[in-house]
């Protein structure tokens, strides 16, 4: 099946510093990715659409500065979270879809 | 906006038993309904999908059902192992086209399969 891989894993920083989390497909083209957030014993939450080429589409409640989407080709999406605060620890996690929605294996971040 | 609610939270079953999971969607105009697998700290692996010009789809032990009208849909297991415990979600999509799968998740449920 189709491979979506995520980096990093795992990150821990300070708070006030940013971080960011890259999201590839490797074996297909995705002009559309998906970015999630997930806390713990918590289900997935659609946090934004990353569109290549324009400018990404927020879900309600998510702030566009804070996290920063860039998508420059088919095959990268990145996920920045700017001034990160220890409230922003979470498992983020990303998906593209070739006929059916793959994952990436997520990234848990940490701000201390 | 769509919205997915699915019941139980918890489910606890003895191995061998059957284990059912329960979904409803808000949106009429979803017709993708995957179901995802995902162990702790992992990434939600898809176990099986049905789209909405069937009603049931079978792999194995595994099954889903599908209910337009009712506008809701099941995942069964059969003969259920301690690896098969886990959180399961189920979701709703509507997909245009190959790359466009915006999944909107039931809030999981987790399965212990006790020995």
């Amino acid at each position: 099946g189709a491979v979506v891989s995520q980096h990093p894993s795992r990150v821990i920083c300070k708070s006030g510093t940013s971080v960011k989390i890259e999201c590839r497909s490797l074996d297909f083209q995705a002009t559309t990715m998906f970015w999630y957030r997930q806390f713990p014993k918590q289900s997935l939450m659609l946090m934004a659409t990353s569109n290549e080429g324009s400018k990404a589409t927020y879900e309600q409640g998510v702030e566009k500065d804070k996290f920063l989407i860039n998508h420059a080709s088919l095959t990268l999406s990145t996920l920045t979270v700017t001034s990160a605060h220890p409230e922003d620890s979470s498992f983020y996690i990303c998906s593209a879809s070739d006929g059916e929605a793959f994952f990436g294996q997520g990234t848990r971040l940490t701000v201390v | 906006g769509e919205n997915v609610e699915q019941h139980p939270s918890t489910l606890s079953v003895q191995e061998g038993d059957s284990a059912v999971i329960k979904c409803t969607y808000s949106d009429s105009a979803s017709n993708y309904f995957p179901w995802y697998k995902q162990e702790l700290g992992k990434r939600p692996q898809l176990i099986i999908d049905i789209r909405s010009n069937v009603g049931e789809k079978k792999d194995q032990r595994i099954a889903v059902t599908l209910n337009k009208t009712a506008k809701h849909f099941s995942l069964h297991i059969t003969e259920t192992q301690p690896e098969d415990s886990a959180v399961y979600f189920c979701a709703a999509s509507y997909g245009s086209g190959g790359s466009n799968y915006k999944l909107t998740f039931g809030k999981g449920t987790l399965l212990t399969v006790n020995p």
